[in-house]
């Protein structure tokens, strides 16, 4: 069985700052992608950044950037320049076998 | 541009009416699936088809069924609404071989009276 954990139900920060999301999983598969999925206030849910598990390379996209720790099974998203667009519910995800499972999610509040 | 379009936002619905959620996308995706989203669970997998009709039970698919007679729309059927299926409903479908990256529809917020 697939768990995604996400330990922090809220979190705020001030605009301009970096911030950190946690997440942790379990899974007894060697293969598979890790994902972070944004959903802001009435929108639809848009891809952040992902994973793939066979790399050791830390995925970064833009502002984005993920710290995986496949031994310990933990997946976080790091937030550099906090805008305010980034207010949104953010998602861990891992996906294997045709299906994805989500964790319950992190609302994120970045204050101006 | 990539699109998934779910028919209705906001439904309200009462108790034992047959309801019906749409989604389309255009990006001639084989695999599309339908979350429930739930304050403090996150998204739950009710079904995903991986081809014109063909489906597979996701976590928690009682209540719910599925069409897929096309290969660009898959519904979701409560066959009998109850009002714990209020709920938001999430479609998505499957894009890219290898990265399994979904996209994601807007959202069909269900109230069951």
């Amino acid at each position: 069985a697939q768990t995604v954990t996400q330990s922090q139900p809220e979190m705020s920060v001030q605009e301009a700052e970096t911030v950190t999301l946690s997440c942790t999983y379990d899974t007894s598969e060697n293969n598979y992608y890790l994902f972070w999925y944004k959903q802001p206030p009435s929108r639809q849910m848009i891809l952040v950044i992902r994973q793939e598990a066979y790399k050791q390379q830390n995925a970064t996209e833009n502002r984005f950037s993920v710290n995986f720790q496949k031994a310990a099974k933990s997946f976080s998203l790091k937030i550099s320049d906090s805008q305010l667009g980034d207010t949104a519910m953010y998602f861990c995800a891992i996906y294997n076998f045709n299906k994805f499972y989500f964790g319950s999610g992190t609302k994120l509040n970045v204050k101006p | 541009d990539v699109k998934v379009t779910q028919s209705s936002r906001y439904l309200v619905k009462r108790t034992g009416e047959k309801v019906f959620l749409e989604c389309v996308q255009d990006m001639d995706h084989e695999n599309m699936f339908w979350y429930r989203q739930d304050p403090g669970l996150g998204l739950r997998l009710i079904y995903f088809s991986y081809d014109v009709k063909m489906k597979e039970k996701g976590d928690i698919p009682e209540g719910y069924s599925v069409s897929r007679e096309k290969k660009e729309r898959f519904s979701l059927i409560l066959e009998s609404a109850s009002t714990n299926q209020t709920s938001m409903y999430l479609c998505a479908s499957r894009g890219g071989v290898f990265t399994g990256e979904l996209f994601f529809g807007e959202g069909s917020r269900l109230t069951v009276l």
